[in-house]
C-alpha cells in the first residue's frame, strides 16, 4: 500500500539556523498539506498546497516558513530561521482530492 | 471557523471492554468526519471516516463510530478492546468549501489499557 515518507525521522539544529524538511507524498495524490505537533499539544494546520501553489495557510505560517515542490515526487516545508517554539513534530499528508488525508511518520524537530 | 471537542483528555478501560471515545464539532454544515489514531512515537494512522450516507460507519481494527447530526457528534466505539490498542485518538474534521481542506483536530483522548 503507498504511503506518505518523510525525511529525516529526527533533526537537532541550532536556534537560528535553517531546516528543510522533506517529504514524498503519495504517487497520484494531488494536494498536500504540512501539520505541526508541539508536544503534547494537538496537531495544528500549517499549509495546504495544490496545483503548485499554497491554496491556505495558517497564522502560524509566516514568513520564516515556505513550501516547495522541486520535483515531481518531493514536498518540502523550509523554516528559514528557527526559533526554540519550532519544536515540534512536523507532518506531512497528501490526498488525491479533498477528502482522506494520508500521513506520513513525522519528523521530530529540536531546536536548541 | 470549525472547530472539534474532545471532552475526555485520558480514558483507562480494562481489555476486553467496550470503549467509547466522544468527539463534538462545531461547523455550519454537515463536514467531513474523520479519526485517527496515534500510537506512541508514530504517526497519525487514519481509523474511519464519514462522507455521507449510512451514519454508521465501520473502520480498521474493529472500530466504528455513529454520526449524529442533532448532537453534531461523531463518537468512536469498539465493543472489546485489545491492549494494543493503547493510544492516543484523535477526532477531525474538514469543511467542505474547495481550497479549504485543512483538517481541524480535536486535543486527543489518551487511552490506557488494564489488563
Amino acid at each position: 500500500e503507498p504511503e506518505v515518507t518523510q525525511t529525516p525521522s529526527h533533526q537537532v539544529t541550532q536556534m537560528g539556523q535553517e531546516v528543510i524538511l522533506r517529504c514524498v507524498p503519495i504517487s497520484n495524490h494531488l494536494y498536500f498539506y504540512w501539520y505541526r505537533q508541539i508536544l503534547g499539544q494537538k496537531v495544528e494546520f500549517l499549509v495546504s498546497f495544490y496545483n503548485n501553489e499554497i491554496s491556505e495557510k495558517s497564522e502560524i505560517f509566516d514568513d520564516q516558513f515556505s513550501v516547495e515542490r522541486p520535483d515531481g515526487s518531493n514536498f518540502t516545508l523550509k523554516i528559514r530561521s528557527t526559533k526554540l517554539e519550532d519544536s515540534a513534530m512536523y507532518f506531512c499528508a497528501s490526498s488525491r482530492g479533498s477528502e482522506t488525508q494520508y500521513f506520513g511518520p513525522g519528523t521530530r524537530l529540536l531546536v536548541l | 471557523a470549525q472547530s472539534v471537542t474532545q471532552p475526555d483528555i485520558h480514558i483507562t478501560v480494562s481489555e476486553g471492554a467496550s470503549l467509547e471515545l466522544r468527539c463534538n464539532y462545531s461547523y455550519g454544515a454537515t463536514p467531513y468526519l474523520f479519526w485517527y489514531v496515534q500510537s506512541p512515537g508514530q504517526g497519525l494512522q487514519l481509523l474511519l471516516k464519514y462522507f455521507s450516507g449510512d451514519t454508521l460507519v465501520q473502520g480498521i481494527k474493529g472500530f466504528e463510530a455513529e454520526f449524529k447530526r442533532s448532537q453534531s457528534s461523531f463518537n468512536l466505539r469498539k465493543p472489546s478492546v485489545h491492549w494494543s490498542d493503547a493510544a492516543e485518538y484523535f477526532c477531525a474534521v474538514e469543511a467542505l468549501d474547495f481550497g479549504n481542506e485543512k483538517l481541524t483536530f480535536g486535543t486527543g483522548t489518551r487511552l490506557t489499557i488494564i489488563p
